[in-house]
């Protein structure tokens, strides 16, 4: 049984537009969700993460949003640009998601 | 700068072979972990530790062990090696703490025929 879900396999967004990456949970208890990204041939990369205590957390581009009450993250890349181009996942403690491919387009 | 080294990149058994994957991290963390990643699963956890000669079942632990007698290095062992093992194995360490992100390996693609 998955307890962290991404149902978007696929994303692709304009250059320079916002690109939303969603993520459902089931967990009540995960302490902190985090976000990786993954490029071709290379492990997951540590993006971002938020406490479960808190709603919001940015870091330059990316931003991340928890919504406890429907247990629903996002994560927000503003501006998109080619080089965000890679498999997003989110991760809820120990658990992750299926992945989202984001395609950011020139 | 800080790593966490696979011993394999690739990696062919035959079915039937016991398996070893290494994994060694030179940042001193707590906590080790072994996932597989399949297409439309995403990573899946087998097996963590969180501290030396330490260690968990994660979600999927059937047909694996591991063993952790050094704090830098967690290995899995694949008992009987079978073709559904197939997959790509991702090793990963952090510090103690939920909060912390991991650092993970390249992978080891490991293919049993």
């Amino acid at each position: 049984d998955q307890q962290v879900k991404q149902n978007s396999p696929s994303l692709s967004v304009q250059e320079g537009r916002i690109s939303i990456l969603n993520c459902d949970y089931t967990n009540s208890m995960f302490d902190y969700f985090l976000w990786y990204k993954k490029y071709p041939a290379e492990g997951p990369t540590f993006l971002i993460s938020i406490s479960s205590i808190k709603d919001k957390n940015e870091d330059g581009r990316f931003t991340v949003f928890l919504n406890k009450s429907a247990k629903h993250l996002s994560l927000h890349i503003v501006p998109s640009q080619p080089g965000d181009s890679a498999v997003y996942f989110c991760a809820g403690d120990m658990r992750f998601g299926a992945g989202t491919r984001l395609t950011v387009k020139p | 700068d800080v790593k966490v080294t696979q011993s394999s990149r690739y990696l062919v058994k035959r079915t039937g072979e016991k398996v070893f994957l290494e994994c060694v991290q030179d940042m001193d963390h707590e906590n080790m972990f072994w996932y597989r990643q399949d297409p439309g699963l995403g990573l899946r956890l087998i097996y963590f530790s969180y501290d030396v000669k330490m260690k968990e079942k994660g979600d999927i632990p059937e047909g694996y062990s591991v063993s952790r007698e050094k704090k830098e290095r967690f290995s899995l062992i694949l008992e009987s090696a079978s073709t559904n093992q197939t997959s790509m194995y991702l090793c990963a360490s952090s510090a103690l703490g939920a909060g912390y992100g991991y650092t993970f390996g390249s992978g080891t693609r490991l293919t049993v025929v």
